[in-house]
């Protein structure tokens, strides 16, 4: 079934420690996103990408970067982790030959915690 | 500045009922309205939209009414069922940079 997967689902890492969270989709979506939700926050964007050599900020990227390696695959990494990067971690896709209200289709999450 | 606000953080309900689930937004620019429903431990699911050119979409027992002078829009869901319990965020699509902005979601409770 054509699904965005998320590795890893949970993961606990100390302040300063480089994080990678990765994404992947067989939905042959060609646009990725990366949020984070927060407890009474919302989703938040974090960075998008609407094609493989196209990245860009969201509106709190700052201590994030990501790549785009190929058309399914987009990774998020925290290059030195800290404490208030604590909190759930969302992948998304959307097709820009799909239907007109952008909708966008999530993968299940990875709860990050930095201690 | 928050462009889409859901002002309501909770919302219970008692099974049969109708929920009723508010948005407002500030932007004129977004052009569709979605809503999502995610429950613990999953990702988010699109639920329904409406374009801003409507002021009503119906989807079985869920139905989005815009209200584009009020810059308002509401989810009712008729009747409720305990399986109904999530959070539900609204979400606005701008075609100019085909972005969402998500509010920060109402809990909504369905009372068996």
């Amino acid at each position: 079934d054509a699904d965005v997967t998320q590795t890893p689902r949970n993961r606990i890492t100390k302040t300063g420690k480089r994080i990678m969270l990765e994404c992947s989709q067989t939905k042959g979506h060609d646009r990725m996103y990366w949020y984070r939700q927060d407890p009474g926050l919302g989703l938040r964007l974090i960075y998008y990408s609407f094609d493989v050599k196209d990245i860009n900020k969201g509106e709190i990227s700052d201590g994030y970067s990501v790549s785009r390696q190929a058309q399914a695959k987009f990774s998020l990494s925290l290059e030195s982790a800290i404490p208030n990067q604590t909190a759930l971690y969302f992948c998304a896709t959307s097709d820009s030959a799909g239907a007109q209200d952008n909708e966008q289709f999530f993968g299940p999450g990875t709860r990050l915690t930095v201690l | 500045d928050q462009q889409v606000k859901q002002n309501s953080p909770s919302l219970s309900v008692q099974e049969g009922r109708i929920s009723i689930l508010n948005c407002d937004y500030t932007n004129s620019m977004f052009d569709y309205f979605l809503w999502y429903k995610k429950y613990p431990a999953e990702g988010p699911t699109f639920l329904i939209s409406i374009s801003s050119i409507k002021d009503k979409n119906e989807d079985g027992r869920f139905t989005v009414f815009l209200n584009k002078s009020a810059k308002h829009l509401s989810l009712h869901i008729v009747p409720s069922q305990p399986g109904d319990s999530a959070v539900y965020f609204c979400a606005a699509s701008d075609a100019s940079n085909y972005k969402l902005t998500f509010g920060k979601g109402t809990l909504l409770t369905v009372n068996p």
